[in-house]
């Protein structure tokens, strides 16, 4: 089966600092990869659509210069948490989009805490 | 907004069979139903998936109504590691569309 990692699988940081996220789709292509917060006892949130090569596309009320996203290959995408604060603690999931089937396939998450 | 509506919580025993409904009332002819599962701290797990037939893998069965208003996930022998919240979406799959996650059904296996 197609198979979508992330790393790191958990991550501390200070306040203040900046964070980046990473999201490899490992065995096929994905043009279209997701970004999900979820906080504790909720569900997925959508944050962003990330696009191969563009721009990513934000979810109302999500701050682009907060969360920063780079698509730059078929493969990976990256997630950045800018200037990082404890409300930004939370668990965020990648989603990879097949390219060949259109099909989502989820990472396993990446727990943020930010003291 | 999810498009779908399940109840927050179900019990089942263990080995006894899992039902889990989902109403898609206002679902559109291209949408499939799509059921993911997640377990604590983990990421979503890919379940099943159909769009009007129902639909057997080796991990559950969906049964989808005639009219494709409304499903049920079956799990046939609930075991404990099945604990999780189970989340039915309806999805196109093309490349417009996105998976949005309504609140999901938290199923308790109970021994």
């Amino acid at each position: 089966g197609a198979v979508v990692s992330q790393h790191p699988s958990w991550v501390i940081c200070k306040s203040g600092t900046s964070v980046k996220i990473e999201c490899r789709s490992l065995d096929f292509q994905a043009t279209t990869m997701f970004w999900y917060r979820q906080f504790p006892k909720q569900s997925l949130m959508l944050m962003a659509t990330s696009n191969e090569g563009s721009k990513a596309t934000y979810e109302q009320g999500v701050e682009k210069d907060k969360f920063l996203i780079n698509h730059a290959s078929l493969t990976l995408s990256t997630l950045t948490v800018t200037s990082a604060h404890p409300e930004d603690s939370s668990f965020y999931i990648c989603s990879a989009r097949r390219t060949s089937s259109n099909e989502q396939f989820f990472g396993p998450g990446t727990r943020l805490t930010v003291l | 907004d999810a498009k779908t509506t399940q109840p927050p919580s179900m019990d089942c025993a263990e080995g006894r069979a899992a039902n889990l409904p989902c109403n898609h009332s206002t679902i559109s002819g291209n949408e499939y139903v799509y059921w993911y599962r997640q377990i604590h701290s983990q990421g979503p797990q890919y379940i099943i998936h159909g769009l009007k037939n129902n639909e057997t893998n080796e991990m559950a069965s969906l049964i989808i109504t005639e009219d494709r208003k409304s499903s049920t996930l079956i799990l046939p022998h609930a075991t404990l590691r099945d604990t999780a919240v189970y989340y039915c979406i309806s999805y196109s799959g093309t490349s417009y569309d996105k998976v949005i996650f309504g609140p999901g059904t938290s199923l308790s296996v109970i021994p």
